[in-house]
């Protein structure tokens, strides 16, 4: 089963608007981390917002914020007031278990801002 | 802090050379990983490194590769009699030892495509 999945390809927005890229994860593990990153043309990977399977609070980070439903194993992204400087590929990533490192990543979400 | 480093950039060969690529992790990070990108997925772990001792390894990592940090700053990641599969992203990144510990910073990333 994969560990991360994003179920939108691609994504196409007005400027301004609000948009929530979405992200389920699998884990039987009670201690896990969540995080998004953004990959613009270049190929940086640049990382934008984590969550902790602790938190209680969603985290938010400017204009990100992910919505953590913990019960539903979901982790959306949302992204206010686009701008057209967000046009890239999104991935989300998953730490999981206790002293782990590696992150899996989903197959990522192409975001695509119309002027 | 100047961010992750990676070099070269791109990197032309033909199949059956060997290839060796450097990353500078971000000053003070403890922590250095390796990932591959393939054209339309997500990154894959391929091991990380607490200061010089390598740590984990994923099945990925065939015996044609090898990473080293031998001083615990900079890692190198060697891949030998290169096969055409080995065309991908490879991505370097590092997390610090203190504050954000959980989150993975990452380079540039070094194209390699295999001739």
């Amino acid at each position: 089963a994969q560990k991360i999945t994003q179920t939108q390809p691609g994504m196409f927005v007005q400027e301004k608007e609000a948009v929530t890229l979405d992200c389920t994860y699998d884990t039987s593990d009670q201690s896990y981390g969540l995080f998004w990153y953004k990959q613009p043309s270049s190929g940086e990977m640049i990382f934008l917002i984590y969550q902790g399977s602790y938190d209680e609070q969603n985290a938010t980070e400017g204009r990100y914020s992910l919505n953590f439903q913990k019960a539903r194993k979901s982790a959306n992204l949302v992204i206010s007031a686009s701008q057209l400087g967000d046009s890239a590929m999104y991935f989300c990533a998953m730490r999981e278990g206790e002293g782990a490192q590696k992150l899996v990543f989903g197959q990522g979400t192409r975001l695509t801002i119309n002027p | 802090d100047t961010g992750v480093s990676q070099n070269p950039r791109h990197k032309i060969t033909k199949r059956g050379q060997n290839v060796t690529f450097r990353c500078d992790p971000i000053s003070e990070h403890n922590r250095l990983y390796w990932y591959r990108q393939t054209l339309g997925q997500g990154p894959e772990f391929l091991t990380y490194f607490q200061n010089e001792a390598q740590l984990e390894k994923s099945r990925l990592l065939s015996d044609r590769f090898s990473a080293e940090r031998p001083k615990g700053s900079f890692s190198t990641l060697e891949i030998q009699r290169t096969e055409q599969g080995d065309s991908a992203m490879y991505l370097c990144a590092s997390s610090p030892r203190t504050g954000m510990t959980d989150t993975q910073y990452f380079g540039p990333g070094t194209r390699l495509t295999v001739l």
